[in-house]
């Protein structure tokens, strides 16, 4: 059974400050790892990662992936009280050609504090 | 206009009543899905479909049916709603792996 584990679950710190944010994974036949930020409505994606080693940087976020242990991480640095939100990583398998359903984590809540 | 809607947006109903939650695209993606959310849990996904003739079982499908009517819609229906339903339920679509989600329907079973 694919698993999708994050940590924390919770977090608070002051503005300005760097977070990052963990996640660990099992799946057969990984095929990518997606980063979406949800707020009070749907979530909104922020990164796919299907590569080592190899960062993703969208302003002040960034996102790699390590494959070989089986995790990812979710940085964003100076911190503004709009980051305020749960951040959910995803798993992609590959599912033989049929539709690729994500196995989600339970996301970080993530609060900035003014 | 957006994407992928849903309705209704909230719903509270009875238990052992029949509920149908419905999705539409514009994207044009063949592939949707439907996940839950419940507070601490993340989302599960509960079915998925790759077209018009394709219906797969996701992780938590038991008390849940689906139908595919057209490429562009697709629908979740509870048979007989139970309290241990309510929950917050999106909709999704893709064409490669991102998944674009809809509003969500805050359901609600008393």
């Amino acid at each position: 059974e694919d698993k999708v584990v994050q940590s924390p679950l919770s977090l608070v710190v002051h503005e300005g400050d760097t977070v990052t944010l963990n996640c660990s994974y099992e799946v057969t036949n990984f095929r990518s790892l997606l980063w979406y930020k949800q707020e009070k409505k749907a979530p909104t994606f922020l990164f796919m990662l299907t590569s080592s080693g190899i960062e993703k940087k969208s302003g002040r976020l960034s996102s790699i992936l390590d494959k070989k242990e089986l995790f990812s991480i979710l940085n964003i640095t100076a911190t503004q009280t709009g980051d305020s939100a749960v951040y959910l990583c995803a798993v992609v398998p590959y599912s033989g050609g049929g539709a690729d359903g994500l196995t989600f984590g339970k996301g970080t809540h993530l609060i900035i504090q003014p | 206009d957006a994407d992928v809607t849903q309705t209704p947006r909230n719903r509270i109903t009875k238990t052992g009543k029949r509920i149908m939650l419905e999705c539409s695209q514009t994207k044009g993606h063949d592939r949707m899905y439907w996940y839950r959310q419940d507070p601490g849990l993340g989302l599960q996904l509960i079915y998925y479909s790759f077209d018009v003739k394709d219906i797969n079982k996701g992780e938590i499908s038991d008390g849940y049916s689906v139908s595919r009517q057209a490429q562009a819609k697709f629908s979740l229906s509870l048979e007989s709603a139970i309290p241990n339903q309510t929950a917050l339920y999106f909709c999704a679509t893709s064409d490669t792996l991102e998944q674009f989600f809809g509003p969500g329907t805050r359901l609600t079973v008393l």
